[in-house]
C-alpha cells in the first residue's frame, strides 16, 4: 500500500464546474496534510495546508480533512483553464522520523 | 525576492562524468533537500540536511552526494551519473522541518544521462 495514494487522472470537468481532488493516507500519525500544484515543467508551489479536521477555505480553494477515514481532499469551485495542472498531496509526519511524503498527483484538465 | 535557485536548469551529459547541480536559497532556511521526479513515481527524497554539515539520506540516495558547507547552499553530485538517473531533480528549502513548514521549492533541473 502506497503511503499517499491519489487517482492519477486525468480528471476532466468543464470550465465554472467544481472539480475534486482525493487523496488517501496511510500513516494515522500524520499531522499536516498539503496540496501543491504544478503545471507541466514546473516546480510544486504550495496552494493550501490543513491540520486539522474540517473544511479550510481560501478564495476558490476548500481543502477537506478527515483523519479517521485518512482522506484529505481539495475542492476547487468555479474551476478555469489556468487550473489545469497536476495537484500533488503531501503529507507530513512529525517525531524522531519526521517525514513529508508526496503522493503522485493528480491531472486536472479544465475544458471550455 | 525570496527563492530557492537552481543551476544548470538543463544538462545532457554521458555516462561516468561527473557532474554537480547547484542549489541556493536566500531565506535563512535550515532545511534543504533534493528530490528527484519521474513519471508514475512522483516526487521522491535523494538527500536532505537540517542544518549546515548535517545530512541524511533520503528514499533514493544511491548514485548520489550531497554536501552542506553553508546554510544557503546545497549542491547535488552525481559521481559517476548512469542512465537510470535521467530525471527532473528538485531542490528545496524551509524554515525549519515541522508540521507547519513550508516547502519552497527550486524552479527544477532537468538531467539527461546518454
Amino acid at each position: 500500500q502506497k503511503e499517499v495514494e491519489q487517482n492519477s487522472g486525468p480528471l476532466s470537468v468543464p470550465e465554472g464546474a467544481i472539480a475534486s481532488l482525493n487523496c488517501t493516507y496511510s500513516d494515522r500519525g500524520s499531522q499536516s496534510f498539503f496540496w501543491y500544484r504544478q503545471y507541466s515543467g514546473k516546480s510544486p508551489e504550495l496552494i493550501m495546508s490543513i491540520y486539522s479536521n474540517g473544511d479550510k477555505e481560501d478564495g476558490r480553494f476548500t481543502a477537506q480533512l478527515n483523519k479517521a477515514s485518512q482522506y484529505v481532499s481539495l475542492l476547487i469551485r468555479d474551476s478555469q483553464p489556468s487550473d489545469s495542472a497536476t495537484y500533488l498531496c503531501a503529507v507530513f509526519r512529525a517525531g524522531t522520523a519526521s517525514k513529508l511524503t508526496f503522493g503522485t498527483g493528480t491531472r486536472l484538465q479544465v475544458t471550455l | 525576492e525570496a527563492q530557492v535557485t537552481q543551476n544548470p536548469r538543463y544538462l545532457i551529459t554521458v555516462t561516468g562524468k561527473k557532474l554537480t547541480v547547484t542549489c541556493s536559497q536566500n531565506m535563512n532556511h535550515e532545511y534543504m533537500s533534493w528530490y528527484r521526479q519521474d513519471p508514475g513515481l512522483g516526487l521522491r527524497q535523494i538527500y536532505y540536511s537540517m542544518n549546515v554539515e548535517v545530512t541524511d539520506k533520503g528514499d533514493v540516495p544511491e548514485g548520489y552526494k550531497v554536501s552542506r558547507k553553508e546554510k544557503r547552499n546545497f549542491p547535488l553530485i552525481l559521481e559517476s551519473p548512469s542512465p537510470n538517473q535521467t530525471s527532473l531533480y528538485f531542490c528545496a528549502s524551509s524554515l525549519l522541518y515541522r508540521a507547519t513548514d513550508t516547502q519552497y521549492f527550486g524552479p527544477g533541473t532537468r538531467l539527461t544521462v546518454l
